[in-house]
């Protein structure tokens, strides 16, 4: 029953420092997203993926880098970190059909000093 | 590019006032509309409206898909202090063989008792 699961839950990095987000789903879902959610600015999308070993460019990549080397996980990398970086990063998932909700994880709020 | 508006976006009311959230769009390949509830973590799902279905009621929360006007709306009657949440709107658009989310900014609705 654990559907999206994200780690880590929260982080702080320093400038110029790398991390890599991990986004689980048992849900035999095809479609994962990352978003990202500012105050007053809703979610953005970052990079999504239509399938394993599938990526692709949403709204706001710059930065981030992600891959999908298996069905099941979607991993969110920012291999140098910056302050305008600092914000709560939402994964989510759905099936491969249009017309389906996302389903999403708690989040990962992540901080850059 | 796709682009949701909400409104407004903040809003305060007092238990028992009935509420309406309001969400435009403008999209490519218009293939359906959701509202989510946001409170402390993921969004969860509320609707979808598309072509075929364009208005849906559970409960004190209906939503209404205007397709002329490119918009729709969530009511919310006798509301609750548990109403208070993030409400958003998304809108799926299926450029290509694609399927993504696009977010409004979202309503920040505050009930107090």
């Amino acid at each position: 029953n654990a559907g999206v699961t994200q780690t880590p839950k929260f982080r702080v990095l320093k400038t110029g420092q790398s991390m890599t987000l991990l986004c689980a789903q048992d849900m035999n879902h095809e479609y994962m997203y990352w978003y990202r959610q500012d105050p007053g600015m809703g979610l953005r999308l970052i990079h999504y993926s239509v399938g394993e070993g599938t990526t692709a460019k949403g709204e706001v990549p710059d930065g981030y880098n992600v891959s999908r080397l298996k069905k099941q996980n979607f991993l969110l990398g920012l291999e140098s970190a910056a302050p305008s970086q600092t914000s709560v990063y939402f994964c989510a998932s759905s099936p491969r059909r249009d017309n389906s909700p996302l389903h999403f994880g708690n989040g990962t709020r992540l901080t850059v000093t | 590019e796709d682009k949701v508006v909400q409104s407004p976006l903040s809003l305060v009311v007092h238990e028992g006032d009935t509420v309406t959230l309001n969400c435009s769009y403008e999209v490519t390949n218009f293939r359906s509309l959701l509202w989510y509830k946001q409170e402390k973590k993921a969004p969860t799902f509320l609707f979808m409206l598309t072509s075929s279905g364009i208005e849906k009621k559970s409960g004190r929360l209906s939503s209404i898909l205007d397709k002329k006007e490119l918009s729709s709306i969530l009511n919310i009657t006798a509301t609750q202090t548990g109403d208070s949440a993030i409400y958003l709107c998304a809108v799926g658009d299926s450029g290509g063989s694609n399927y993504k989310l696009t977010f409004g900014k979202g309503t920040l609705l505050t009930v107090n008792p």
